[in-house]
């Protein structure tokens, strides 16, 4: 079954601390890896797209990796700020059906001053 | 701010109530998207328009009806509504339908409560 799972599910950090979300899928046939930042009572904004030929991709202080061989994702954040308080959200492309997008459940992140 | 406006951010209505939702971008995209989100859960599928014309319907129950006038609005059309329906709903589009190079661009959504 096309999974996509997240960890931690909720993450409480101070200000200036970096921190690595995780993501795990089992989805199958794999097109590529998003991850999106999403404000409470916004819409979800993309931060990077990923093949399975490309390992890191950053955006500002956001990178994120992805091992294709053990389907294994991560996001880090450098220097978190207050604004990077989101639901960070996972999410795996499928070429089955047409390209389908599998999301996962995401992670609550909280930035304390 | 958003490249993808949703009207109205806010809705409130009766189960027998009519409305619409409305979603327009011009930044050229051809497909465009319905999503459903409920309370700390990911988007859930509705609908994707490829090129105007209806090409996923995720089985979505009939009081949903989408519309796509023209490549740069999207509407949803409400009807009969069940208070299980009450969620926010996000309209998305692509460059093209969930290629690599077409990263999703989210509205804001409209909040709707269904009474």
């Amino acid at each position: 079954k096309n999974q996509v799972e997240q960890s931690p599910q909720s993450l409480i950090i101070l200000e200036g601390k970096n921190c690595t979300l995780q993501c795990n899928y089992t989805v199958s046939p794999f097109s590529n890896l998003r991850w999106y930042k999403q404000d409470t009572g916004r819409g979800p904004v993309s931060l990077t797209i990923m093949t399975f030929s490309e390992n890191t991709k950053s955006n500002g202080r956001y990178t994120a990796t992805l091992d294709a061989d053990t389907k294994q994702s991560s996001l880090h954040i450098t220097a978190s700020q207050l604004s990077d308080s989101a639901s960070y959200i996972c999410v795996v492309t499928t070429m089955e059906y047409g390209n389908k997008l599998v999301f996962g459940a995401g992670t609550i992140l909280r930035v304390k001053s | 701010d958003t490249e993808v406006t949703q009207t109205p951010k806010h809705l409130v209505m009766g189960m027998t109530n009519k409305k619409s939702l409305k979603c327009e971008q011009h930044m050229g995209h051809r497909a465009m998207y319905w999503y459903k989100q409920k309370a700390k859960k990911p988007p859930e599928l509705m609908f994707v328009y490829s090129y105007e014309k209806l090409s996923i319907n995720e089985s979505v129950p009939s009081r949903f009806s989408p519309e796509c006038p023209n490549s740069s609005l999207l509407n949803l059309h409400l009807h009969a509504l069940q208070p299980e329906d009450s969620a926010l709903y996000l309209c998305a589009s692509s460059q093209v339908p969930l290629s690599y190079n077409s990263p999703l661009h989210f509205g804001n959504g409209t909040r709707l409560t269904v009474t």
